[in-house]
């Protein structure tokens, strides 16, 4: 089954304690992104990557860190989480070819920093 | 920069009517993609649909479909013969087709309920 692979689901932790959220998708595909979702401002970009160790920031980027060392993982590091970090978190793989576009959403993040 | 404005943080509609949600979105580019999400409580985004802006027909899957309106960059959702399991967040989000923008810009959602 195609799918996008977000872990934890939920995370509760304390200002400042490093953490990573993983993500995996098994779809082979090139595009891969980090949202955070925020009541009234929809989903915005964290970062997003084009391949193997090609990563670019989003809108969002401060605070957090984006590796691509394998094409299925893109995992989101909180180096030292604060308060304004709590949100919802989704990671995305895409593909967009021969006019057809998708992206695939993982089950989501719920992160609080206390 | 793109941007996308749902104007309805709320809705709501009679079980089995017709609902339809408006997007609004800004931009300079000529060809690009447009999609409608719904997010019920459990999270999950699901695309309920995507409009290529180079089609001038109107994209349509089952019960829903869009009014794509290019010259005035308005794309809405009309969701006909409501259901109960209709009941979600729906975003209305952008995405360029050039080369190496990956980025999905999304609006700020439309609760949609649906009164039994």
């Amino acid at each position: 089954e195609a799918q996008v692979t977000q872990n934890p689901r939920y995370l509760i932790t304390v200002t400042g304690k490093k953490l990573t959220v993983t993500c995996s998708q098994n779809m082979n595909h090139e595009y891969m992104s980090w949202y955070r979702q925020d009541p009234g401002l929809g989903l915005r970009q964290i970062y997003y990557s084009m391949n193997v160790e090609v990563t670019d920031k989003g809108d969002v980027p401060e605070g957090y860190k984006v590796s691509r060392k394998e094409k299925r993982n893109f995992p989101l590091i909180l180096e030292s989480p604060s308060p304004n970090q709590t949100s919802l978190y989704f990671c995305a793989s895409s593909f967009y070819t021969g006019g057809r576009a998708e992206a695939f959403f993982g089950q989501g993040t719920r992160l609080t920093v206390v | 920069a793109q941007t996308v404005t749902q104007s309805q943080p709320e809705m709501s509609v009679q079980e089995a009517e017709t609902v339809t949600l408006s997007c609004t979105y800004d931009t300079s580019e000529s060809d690009y993609y447009l999609f409608w999400y719904k997010q019920p409580p459990s999270r999950q985004m699901i695309l309920v649909i995507r409009q290529e802006a180079y089609k001038q027909q109107n994209a349509t899957e089952n019960r829903f479909s869009v009014n794509f309106q290019k010259a005035a960059k308005s794309f809405s959702l009309k969701i006909s013969d409501s259901q109960l399991g209709d009941a979600a967040m729906y975003f209305c989000a952008y995405r360029s087709k050039s080369f190496g923008n990956e980025k999905l810009t999304f609006g700020t959602g439309t609760r949609l309920t649906i009164i039994p």
